[in-house]
């Protein structure tokens, strides 16, 4: 079973950087790509980001082009999202999701990320 | 970026009950639509892949259909635990969207 597990989620001040993870069972990181899919409070999905598992590839959703930055750690099952300059819209749950292709087939359970002064 | 249109963006309906969800691209994808499940405070949960692709675990009275611009995701005997808020997402080119979603009550 592939598992997914997100961590540093929090509340910043507009303005503020912060960086999440993503630990992924070995399976996960050996052939897919790995996104990132946000919701803000009592709204749809969106996709953020994703990354070929070389680190070769990576595609950004126009809103945060610029602010973040999305990487990948093989030799430690890590995906990470860098978030700066955050605005009170990038508020969400960001979800850490793997697949063979473009689609989302696992999902961690998520880590809030609260923008507010 | 392509835009995708799905509706309606709610119903009710009862258990038994056949349920179709559709799903437009602002241009033509191919074949290059997910379908997501999506239940309060959990992840969400991948049902069908490439239009028509039922992926593995998930009951058969799940199908998809399409392709081009125009999708549908069909529900052939709605169970309680299908009730839930259903995603399209195009896959076809970056960046990735959703749809806006459809919540499905009960009636």
């Amino acid at each position: 079973e592939v598992q997914l597990v997100e961590s540093g989620g929090g509340l910043v001040q507009p303005g503020g950087s912060l960086r999440l993870s993503c630990a992924a069972s070995e399976v996960t990181f050996s052939s897919y790509w790995m996104s990132w899919v946000r919701q803000a409070p009592g709204k749809g999905l969106e996709w953020v980001a994703n990354i070929k598992q070389d680190g070769s590839e990576k595609y950004y959703v126009d809103s945060v082009k610029g602010r973040f930055s999305i990487s990948i750690d093989n030799a430690k099952n890590a995906l990470y999202l860098q978030m700066n300059s955050l605005r009170g819209e990038d508020t969400a749950v960001y979800y850490c999701a793997s697949a063979p292709g473009w689609e989302q087939l696992y999902w961690g359970q998520g880590t809030l990320v609260t923008v507010s002064s | 970026d392509i835009q995708m249109t799905q509706s309606p963006s709610s119903l009710s309906a009862s258990v038994g009950d056949r349920v179709t969800i559709t799903c437009r691209a602002s241009q033509s994808i191919i074949s290059y639509l997910n379908w997501y499940q999506q239940k309060p405070g959990k992840a969400p949960k991948l049902l069908i892949y490439a239009a028509s692709n039922l992926q593995s675990g998930v009951p058969s009275r799940f199908s998809g259909s399409g392709s081009g611009t125009d999708f549908t995701l069909a529900i052939s005997s709605l169970q309680a635990e299908d009730f839930a808020t259903y995603y399209c997402q195009q896959s076809d080119s970056a960046p990735l969207t959703f749809g806006g979603g459809t919540k499905v009550e009960i009636k």
